[in-house]
């Protein structure tokens, strides 16, 4: 077990909707990231916080919203979900914003849009 | 071009076998480089770091060459058990400390 849990585990949504995930961080973690894994592929980097800041994002819209909790616990906001949306959606903790990253992901949201 | 790159196979080898996996990364500034196992349904959990100097832990031998950009893993004696998908995984540090994920690469050891 890596310490890191994520609610709900499973989630079924209709298109327009908003969502909220949520993550907390195995203990002694300051940094999460949040990743987007479609079927068949490799999951992808939505954005990371950092005490409670926001520490760099990928390519996605702003309708994708984070926030960080002074516990290192975290959120990931989607607004106006997409069928597109519908993945798999980790969370995962690590121990320092510098070199050597070790990342301990939880066990993910399965999110449907329909 | 994919920051990572893998052959997503699947690779389907008898029990016992050794079966070779490799990936490509793009960028030169990559510092630090892993393997993940992901099981159907699961999350990625981390496999092994990989070193310049090569690293062995058991069964599974990662390799990089930071010239070619270039990652390998390599398993020996396949186990039913290593059935899995295997991410290559690298870290560029730009602001973010994020990892780039390959798409994977399918394993399945037929008993």
């Amino acid at each position: 077990e890596t310490g890191v849990t994520q609610s709900p585990t499973h989630l079924i949504k209709t298109r327009g909707q908003q969502v909220t995930l949520r993550c907390s961080s195995q203990s002694g973690h300051n940094t999460v990231s949040w990743y987007q894994q479609a079927l068949g592929q490799g999951p992808q980097f939505i954005f990371q916080y950092y005490r409670e800041e926001e520490n760099g994002r990928g390519n996605f819209p702003p309708r994708f919203s984070g926030l960080q909790f002074p516990n290192y616990s975290s959120e990931l906001n989607v607004n106006a979900l997409e069928l597109d949306d519908s993945a798999l959606y980790l969370c995962a903790s690590s121990e320092a914003r510098e070199t050597q990253i070790r990342a301990f992901f939880g066990q993910g949201t399965r999110l449907t849009v329909v | 071009r994919k920051e990572v790159e893998q052959d997503p196979g699947p690779f389907n080898v008898p029990e016992g076998a050794t079966v070779a996996f490799n990936c490509t990364y793009s960028n030169s500034a990559s510092q630090s480089f892993f393997w993940y196992r992901q099981d159907c349904r699961k999350e990625p959990k981390l496999l092994m770091s990989v070193y310049s100097s090569g690293n062995e832990d058991g069964r599974f031998t990662a390799q990089l060459n930071r010239a070619s950009q270039y990652i390998s893993l390599l398993i020996r004696d396949s186990k039913l058990s290593d059935s899995a998908t295997y991410l290559c995984v690298v870290n560029v540090l730009t602001g973010a400390n994020n990892l780039f994920f390959g798409t994977g690469t399918r394993l399945t050891v037929i008993p």
